[in-house]
């Protein structure tokens, strides 16, 4: 059972640059979310879906954008890349939201930025 | 707007000691709180999760408490190894399955 998968694990862009971080989970969660973190610090929500079709921003979505085509993939698209988004990313999937039993996270995308 | 809040930042003890990690947030309208592990460069594990109507969790040497009405949760760890090691994150969901993180507190336990 993989769980929450992404891909790329590394990545330097350029300023201006843009990229795709792929995260697919194979657990039927309707739930997903994109989390960034900085360092020494906690995550912060930057998209979320409550299913296929169904996206809402988070506390830091400027920046990003999000689809949400099938209930397996949660991609985070970065159209114009700048230095403010170095950072470590991680998609997360639950099984609901309020009641959740826990999430489930992927290892992380580390995204620099120069 | 929730806010939660970890102390200590980071923690240093000797093997075999018991220790306490605090939470504390500032809603106190939650659904649930969960306490994560991180490993250096690596995704976060669900540690244990409470819900609202709970007062407390125990998996194995964990055991986590929640009182809602003061906004605080303790995480605590019995008979510590160095394999505890790790940062410690406190999440709280408020909002429909949005977590909101504490910034973690830094677990070094030494042999």
């Amino acid at each position: 059972n993989a769980g929450v998968t992404q891909t790329p694990k590394f990545r330097i862009l350029k300023i201006g640059q843009s990229m795709t971080l792929q995260c697919t989970q194979d657990m039927n969660h309707n739930y997903m979310y994109w989390y960034r973190q900085d360092p020494g610090m906690g995550l912060k929500l930057i998209y979320y879906s409550v299913g296929a079709g169904i996206t809402d921003k988070g506390e830091v979505p400027n920046g990003y954008n999000v689809s949400r085509s099938t209930t397996e993939d949660f991609p985070l698209r970065l159209e114009l890349a700048a230095p403010s988004q170095t950072s470590v990313y991680f998609c997360a999937s639950s099984e609901t939201g309020i009641y959740n039993y826990g999430y489930t996270f992927g290892s992380g995308t580390r995204l620099t930025v120069v | 707007k929730q806010e939660v809040t970890q102390i200590p930042a980071a923690l240093s003890v000797p093997e075999g000691e018991n220790l306490v990690l605090n939470c504390s947030f500032t809603d106190s309208a939650i659904y649930n709180l969960q306490w994560f592990r991180q490993d250096p460069g690596k995704g976060l594990t669900s540690l244990l999760l409470i819900q609202s109507s709970q007062r407390e969790q125990t998996s194995g040497r964990l055991n986590a408490s929640l009182d809602k009405s003061s906004g605080r949760s303790t995480l605590y760890i019995a008979a510590s190894q160095p394999g505890d090691s790790a940062t410690y994150l406190c999440a709280v969901n408020n909002q429909g399955g949005k977590l909101i993180f504490g910034q973690g507190t830094e677990l070094s336990v030494k042999p």
